[in-house]
């Protein structure tokens, strides 16, 4: 079975400063790895994905994330955090033979501080 | 191109009322997805359409939820009758074929008195 795990349920920056939400996933093989993000009151956006390509992936926004196997880990990073980054990010798995089906960490809560 | 989109936003009924939600896919996706949101929680596919067809429902509580695509398009899917644990936000998404990016609705926030 597929799972993924956010390890902070809140996180708290500065703006200006670098952002890292942190994901581990467990998957029996490989998997696609998603970060969507959801505004307050919004549907979900893709951030990025990963499909067994290149292992750093580059988003929208400035947000790119690396995808290592020997720690199944595929943590979310930004150099440095805009006001506007604040929301909700969410790291999701679909695995092969899954039918595109998603399944969603319990997410992560970005504050942004001026 | 338009988005997915979903009406009501917003919807507050007693329980054992009954409710439907209504979801208009991009134009063109195949794959249409009903997602339920709980507070503090991230989403759990409830049921999957491939064109008009089911492809996953396996998570649908078939006692009291209900869906359909009729024409492959637009789809609705009810709770009759609501529980107080129905509470949640119901996210619509589809993408143009199995396995493509997802596509989410702004969801209906549903409560239950």
């Amino acid at each position: 079975a597929q799972s993924v795990t956010q390890l902070d349920s809140h996180v708290s920056v500065s703006e200006g400063t670098p952002v890292l939400l942190r994901c581990n996933y467990s998957s029996s093989y490989s998997p696609s790895l998603f970060w969507y993000v959801q505004h307050p009151n919004k549907g979900l956006q893709l951030l990025l994905k990963y499909t067994s390509a290149a292992t750093l992936v580059k988003g929208i926004n400035g947000f790119e994330a690396e995808f290592k196997k020997s720690e199944t880990s595929f943590h979310l990073t930004k150099p440095s955090a805009h006001m506007s980054d604040a929301a909700e990010y969410f790291c999701v798995v679909s695995g092969r033979g899954s039918q595109g089906n998603l399944i969603f960490g319990k997410g992560t809560k970005l504050s942004v501080k001026p | 191109e338009a988005g997915v989109a979903q009406s009501p936003r917003y919807k507050i009924i007693e329980k054992r009322q009954s409710v439907a939600f209504w979801c208009n896919p991009i134009s063109g996706h195949a794959t249409l997805y009903w997602y339920q949101q709980i507070l503090g929680q991230g989403p759990k596919l409830l049921i999957q359409f491939q064109n008009n067809g089911v492809v996953d429902d396996s998570q649908l509580p078939k006692d009291r939820f209900s869906a359909e695509r009729l024409k492959g398009v637009d789809s609705t899917l009810k709770i009759q009758p609501a529980k107080l644990e129905d509470s949640a936000v119901y996210l619509c998404a589809s993408s143009l074929v199995l396995n493509q990016p997802q596509h989410f609705g702004d969801g209906t926030r549903l409560s239950i008195l």
